[in-house]
């Protein structure tokens, strides 16, 4: 089944912080983040896997709670670079590459 | 290195018709996978292949739509005779780990 990502929407002004969650009624592997900006690919964010630890880089940052099947990003002090829509993809397999089961998407607007 | 690339990036064509989209993953990346994009809508996954052969075609919407996989690496995703409902953005992605690399799109439009 398709995670469920909220909020749907978020506008903010630069320097705010966000999260955004994404939940399953399934159990997953491993929750997989992308943001995609009007009318190009997704970029990959970043990769967690059940059992690992909370992952960052720069002033973005994930954690994934297994019990819970949840997933949720942070976004701190957000530059407006940040705006577009970010994507969490879920896989249940922990075989490896397997196809992901994306969410619909929470657009993030960031405004000087 | 290059990325993933995918041809034509734009396809107009008649309901009816057949279409063949094409996806040029990265190289080494023996993980190839299709997903669609449709209006305002998260991404929908299609198809996988590991190598040359799909082990997961759980997500092909319909009969009419196919894709193989040549050489381990160039693979062709084929809508026959299109509907309306077929336009979307069509999405492939590879990988040789978990992490998925996506190219740029085609962009179906069925008239």
């Amino acid at each position: 089944q398709q995670p469920v990502q909220s909020p749907q929407a978020v506008i903010l002004r630069e320097g705010e912080d966000a999260v955004i969650n994404c939940s399953s009624s399934k159990a997953l592997y491993s929750v997989h983040w992308y943001r995609q900006k009007h009318g190009e690919a997704p970029v990959f964010l970043m990769i967690l896997l059940k059992g690992g630890e909370q992952k960052g880089h720069d002033k973005i940052s994930a954690s994934f709670n297994e019990k819970k099947q949840q997933s949720s990003l942070y976004l701190t002090a957000s530059q407006l670079s940040y705006s577009g829509t970010y994507f969490c993809g879920t896989s249940a397999s922990g075989g490896g590459a397997d196809g992901l089961t994306f969410g619909k998407g929470t657009h993030l607007i960031i405004q000087p | 290195g290059a990325g993933v690339s995918q041809s034509p990036s734009n396809k107009v064509t008649e309901k009816g018709k057949d279409v063949e989209l094409r996806c040029d993953p990265i190289s080494g990346h023996t993980a190839l996978y299709w997903y669609r994009q449709s209006l305002g809508q998260g991404l929908e996954f299609l198809i996988y292949f590991q190598g040359n052969s799909a082990p997961d075609k759980s997500g092909l919407p319909s009969d009419r739509f196919s894709a193989e996989r040549t050489g381990g690496s160039v693979s062709t995703l084929t809508i026959q005779r299109t509907q309306q409902e077929d336009s979307a953005v069509y999405l492939c992605a590879s990988s040789r780990g978990r992490q998925q690399y996506f190219g740029p799109g085609t962009r179906l439009t069925v008239l």
